[in-house]
C-alpha cells in the first residue's frame, strides 16, 4: 500500500520559516495538499494541487511537490500556526492517503 | 456555504456494527465524492473510503473487508457502516466533501467501542 512519511514533530520560532516534507514514492507525479489541525476541532485544507491556496488561507502558506517530496512552507510563522499538520495524496491508483502527520511547536 | 453533520451511536459493543449518517446541508449531495475519515484519540487520520452521488464506491484496502457507504440523494445524506468492530476502531469520525481534497469536513463525533 502507498506510504507518506513526515516528521512526528517540528518546533520554529515566531517569525521564522518552517517547512514540513512530505516523502512518498513518486509523490510528485500526485495532487498534494496539506491539512492543519488544532486541537479538538475537524482539520482545515491550507494547499490543494500541490500548491494553491484555499480562499481564507493565510499567504504565508505555501506549498511545492516535486520528486518523492512534498512540502509545505509557512513563512513568518505565528503563535496561531502551532497545529498538527497532515498531508494527503490522491491518484486514481491509490485513492485518499494521508501522511504520519507532524505537530509544529511556536517557541 | 456547504455544512457537514455527522450522527450516531456514541457506543458500539465489540463484534457489532457501527453505523454513522452525514447530513449534508447548504448544497446538494449531487455531483461530488463524499468521504468518510476516522481519527483514533491521539493518532493520525485515516480515510476509510468514498462514494460518489451515483453510489460508486472506494475503500481503503486496509478496512474493505468489513466497510460498506451507501448515498440517499432524496435525503442529501451518505452514511457509513463498519462491522464487527473492536476497541482499535474507538475514534472520532469524520464525513467530508472529497474533491481530490477534502475542502468541508464535519465536526466529527466520537465512537467508543466498549461492552
Amino acid at each position: 500500500s502507498y506510504e507518506l512519511t513526515q516528521p512526528p514533530s517540528l518546533s520554529v520560532s515566531p517569525g521564522q520559516t518552517a517547512s514540513i516534507t512530505c516523502s512518498g514514492d513518486k509523490l510528485g507525479d500526485k495532487d498534494a495538499c496539506w491539512y492543519q489541525q488544532k486541537p479538538g476541532q475537524s482539520p482545515v485544507l491550507v494547499i490543494y494541487q500541490d500548491s494553491k491556496r484555499p480562499s481564507g488561507i493565510p499567504e504565508r502558506f505555501s506549498g511545492s511537490n516535486s520528486g518523492n517530496t512534498a512540502t509545505l512552507t509557512i513563512s513568518g510563522t505565528q503563535a496561531m500556526d502551532e497545529a498538527d499538520y497532515y498531508c494527503q495524496a490522491w491518484d486514481s491508483s491509490t485513492a485518499i492517503v494521508f501522511g504520519t502527520g507532524t505537530k509544529v511547536t511556536v517557541l | 456555504q456547504v455544512q457537514l453533520q455527522e450522527s450516531g451511536p456514541g457506543l458500539v459493543k465489540p463484534s457489532e456494527t457501527l453505523s454513522l449518517t452525514c447530513t449534508v446541508s447548504g448544497g446538494s449531495i449531487r455531483g461530488y465524492y463524499w468521504s468518510w475519515i476516522r481519527q483514533p484519540p491521539g493518532k493520525g487520520v485515516e480515510w476509510i473510503g468514498y462514494i460518489y452521488y451515483t453510489g460508486s464506491t472506494n475503500y481503503n484496502p486496509s478496512l474493505k473487508s468489513r466497510v460498506t457507504i451507501s448515498v440517499d440523494t432524496s435525503k442529501n445524506q451518505f452514511s457509513l457502516k463498519m462491522k464487527f468492530v473492536t476497541a482499535a476502531d474507538t475514534a472520532v469520525y469524520y464525513c467530508a466533501r472529497h474533491l481530490q481534497f477534502l475542502d468541508y469536513w464535519g465536526q466529527g463525533t466520537l465512537v467508543t467501542v466498549s461492552s
